[in-house]
């Protein structure tokens, strides 16, 4: 099983719609769990941390289950600028660095 | 301003030389990072550095060299032994403090060999 999976997509979406991504991962014993963004031909950049409680930022929710292993990404009310690949990350097993997803492809359609 | 900066942001060498990239941080963060990035791909480790005058390799540091002589810069030696340079590559650093954070990134330098 890979460490961290998500669904490559893309998902087209118009505007306004709400969108979920999911991403599970393989290592129970992680601790940290981020979303990043990255734009096309960019770098990634943070989008928002997931916490055990679940977090919410203006449009984004994040949430966590650890039970299942799975990290979640819900994004209401899409705009145009959403349009990106949204990378699901997590800690590695022991002393390592974080694991990237490959990211999943949204593309928010006028 | 605090932040990561690589260069160039692009880059062309001919087969068979080696190539440095650069990369700089002001951030005063622990570790670096260096990643590689294939068209339509996900970003894979190339090497890392949690602490000065050492390193680690990750999944693909075959072809690749980097020094860590102090702690803002992170360069990364492209070797001729390197099958399949072109790529995009990415630095990143992050805080130790608690274990692994997030990491923050440089805006890339593009490789291509002619």
């Amino acid at each position: 099983r890979k460490e961290v999976e998500q669904d490559p997509g893309p998902f087209n979406v118009p505007e306004g719609a709400t969108v979920a991504f999911n991403c599970t991962y393989s290592n129970s014993a992680s601790q940290s769990f981020f979303w990043y963004r990255q734009d096309c031909r960019k770098e990634p950049k943070l989008l928002m941390s997931v916490y055990s409680s679940g977090n919410e930022d203006g449009r984004f929710t994040a949430q966590l289950n650890r039970a299942s292993q799975y990290i979640s990404l819900l994004i209401r009310d899409s705009k145009l600028s959403d349009s990106a690949t949204y990378l699901c990350v997590v800690n590695g097993a022991g002393n390592t660095p974080l694991v990237f997803g490959k990211g999943t492809r949204l593309s928010v359609i006028a | 301003d605090g932040g990561i900066t690589q260069s160039p942001k692009y880059l062309f060498r001919k087969e068979g030389q080696n190539v440095t990239l650069s990369c700089e941080q002001n951030l005063n963060h622990d570790a670096m990072y260096w990643y590689r990035q294939d068209p339509g791909q996900g970003l894979r480790l190339i090497y890392y550095s949690q602490i000065v005058n050492d390193f680690q390799k990750g999944d693909i540091a075959e072809g690749y060299s980097v020094s860590r002589e102090k702690k803002e810069s992170f360069p990364l030696t492209v070797t001729s032994a390197q099958k399949n340079p072109t790529a995009f590559y990415l630095c990143a650093s992050s805080s130790l403090a608690g274990g692994y954070n997030e990491q923050f990134f440089g805006p890339g330098t593009r490789l291509t060999v002619l």
